[in-house]
């Protein structure tokens, strides 16, 4: 079974550059959630993408946005960085559409750094 | 007021020792009751799942939910300097309920 793989682990990007981070789901999972994750801070829910479609999404800006695409897989992409941007960008599978009552599997996640 | 409630710690406590990590929330509607493990440079891993109210025990751990106190806790025994990590609560209502998640408790267990 192949866990959730995440690249790159390490971004540093200037303040009003655009960035896509990937994400590889867990086999069998169908259901891919991006979450951000500031220093000392639990994670944030940024969106949810149940079978290419966005099932949910949190309280971030439309800069924010992502894909979803037939094997699963996913991206996150940020435009115009912003300096609270900065965190650790996680991707979580599931094997369950829906936002809360589905045990969650991370990715190590990507450390992003905008300066 | 935040929906979900934990103190960030640091909790040091020797090894051998039984540790109680505690979250508290506000929505009453709250049934689903999580807790997962991230180690440094690391993401969470789910330690616990639970349903609504009640006892679940699995190996050193185990999770209680007191839904009348809005009140979860974790409890660890005989820990292990492996344990040491920070301890993330995660809640939700239902489906259709994004997760709202505590900030985290920083445990160390010296050996």
């Amino acid at each position: 079974e192949t866990g959730v793989t995440q690249s790159p682990t390490h971004l540093i990007k200037t303040r009003g550059q655009q960035v896509t981070l990937r994400c590889s789901s867990q086999s069998g999972h169908n259901t891919v959630s991006w979450y951000q994750q500031a220093l000392g801070q639990g994670p944030q829910f940024i969106f949810q993408y149940y079978r290419e479609e966005e099932n949910g999404r949190g309280n971030f800006p439309p800069r924010f946005s992502g894909l979803q695409f037939p094997n699963y897989s996913s991206e996150l992409n940020v435009n115009a960085l912003e300096l609270d941007d900065s965190a650790l960008y996680l991707c979580a599978s599931s094997s369950h559409r829906g936002l809360g009552g589905s045990p969650l599997h991370f990715g190590n996640g990507t450390r992003l750094t905008v300066t | 007021q935040k929906e979900v409630e934990q103190d960030p710690g640091p909790l040091s406590v020797p090894e051998g020792a039984i540790v109680s990590l505690n979250c508290t929330y506000s929505n009453s509607a709250f049934q689903y009751f999580m807790w997962y493990r991230q180690y440094s440079r690391k993401g969470p891993e789910l330690l616990m799942y639970t349903y609504s109210s009640g006892n679940k025990e699995d190996g050193r751990f185990t999770a209680q939910v007191d839904k009348s106190s809005k009140y979860i806790s974790l409890f660890i025994r005989d820990s292990q300097p492996s344990d040491s990590a920070t301890y993330l609560c995660a809640m939700s209502a239902d489906s259709n309920y994004q997760l709202i998640w505590g900030a985290g408790t920083k445990l160390i267990i010296k050996p």
